[in-house]
C-alpha cells in the first residue's frame, strides 16, 4: 500500500519558534510538494521539489523554506512561526513523466499561539 | 497563470438526491490535466479521477460521473443517489505543462448529505 506520511497530525507552537514539518513517501516518486489549506482558499502551493536538493517556490513561499536531502523525504521549515501560519499543511508526491494523480499525506494541523 | 474556480462553497442535500459540483478552469496550456479529489473528515485527500485535455468523453464510475466540456472550460462532477458517506470536501484541480506536475486547486466545495 503506497504511502505519504507526515510526522505529526497536530502541532501547537509558539510565535517565533522554528518549526519542522516532515514528510516521507515510499513510492520512489521524484516530485514532492507542500501545500497549505485554508477555508475558502483551497490548497495553495508553498514549495515543491522535482529532485533531490532541488526546490522551486510555489505561490506562497514567504515565511517558509524547504529541504530535500533524500529522495523520500521533504521537509517544510517555518523559520520563525507566526500566527498567520496557523493552517492545515499537506504534503504530496507524484512520479515524474506521466501526469498522474498526486498522493497526499494525512495532513498536519499547525496552530501557532 | 492557471486558475480553478469552484463557485459552490457549500451544498446540502438529502440522501438519495443527485448533486452536481461545478468546476471552471483557466489555463493557457494546450495540454493539461484535470482532477477531482475528495477530502473526508479524516483529512487525507483521495484521488478520484484524472482527465486529459484531449479526451472530452464523459466518464462514469458507479454513482460518480464527470462531464468535461472544453468549450466552457468546465469539468463538473455529479453524484447520483447521494449517500451520507459522500459527505466531504471536494476539490477540483488542474495541472498544465509545468515542471513537477504542479497542481492548482479550486477553493473546494463542502458537500453535506443528510439522512
Amino acid at each position: 500500500d503506497v504511502k505519504v506520511t507526515q510526522s505529526s497530525r497536530y502541532l501547537v507552537k509558539r510565535t517565533g519558534e522554528k518549526v519542522f514539518l516532515e514528510c516521507v513517501q515510499d513510492m520512489d516518486h521524484e516530485n514532492m510538494f507542500w501545500y497549505r489549506q485554508d477555508p475558502g482558499l483551497g490548497l495553495r502551493l508553498i514549495y515543491f521539489s522535482y529532485d533531490v536538493k532541488m526546490k522551486e517556490k510555489g505561490d506562497i513561499p514567504e515565511g517558509y523554506s524547504v529541504s530535500r536531502e533524500k529522495k523520500e523525504r521533504f521537509s517544510l521549515i517555518l523559520e520563525s512561526a507566526s500566527t498567520n501560519q496557523t493552517s492545515m499543511y499537506l504534503c504530496a508526491s507524484t512520479p515524474s513523466g506521466a501526469l498522474s494523480g498526486a498522493f497526499f499525506g494525512q495532513g498536519t494541523r499547525l496552530t501557532v499561539v | 497563470a492557471q486558475k480553478v474556480t469552484q463557485a459552490q462553497t457549500e451544498i446540502s442535500v438529502v440522501e438519495k438526491e443527485d448533486v452536481t459540483l461545478d468546476c471552471v478552469y483557466e489555463t493557457r496550456d494546450t495540454t493539461y490535466y484535470l482532477f477531482w479529489y475528495k477530502q473526508p473528515p479524516s483529512g487525507e485527500l483521495v484521488f478520484l479521477i484524472r482527465r486529459n485535455s484531449f479526451d472530452e468523453q464523459n466518464e462514469i464510475s458507479g454513482r460518480y460521473s464527470w462531464n468535461f466540456q472544453k468549450s466552457t472550460s468546465s469539468f463538473n462532477f455529479t453524484i447520483t443517489a447521494s449517500q451520507v458517506v459522500d459527505s466531504a470536501v471536494y476539490f477540483c484541480a488542474l495541472s498544465g505543462q509545468n515542471a513537477g506536475n504542479m497542481l492548482t486547486f479550486g477553493g473546494g466545495t463542502r458537500l453535506m448529505v443528510k439522512p
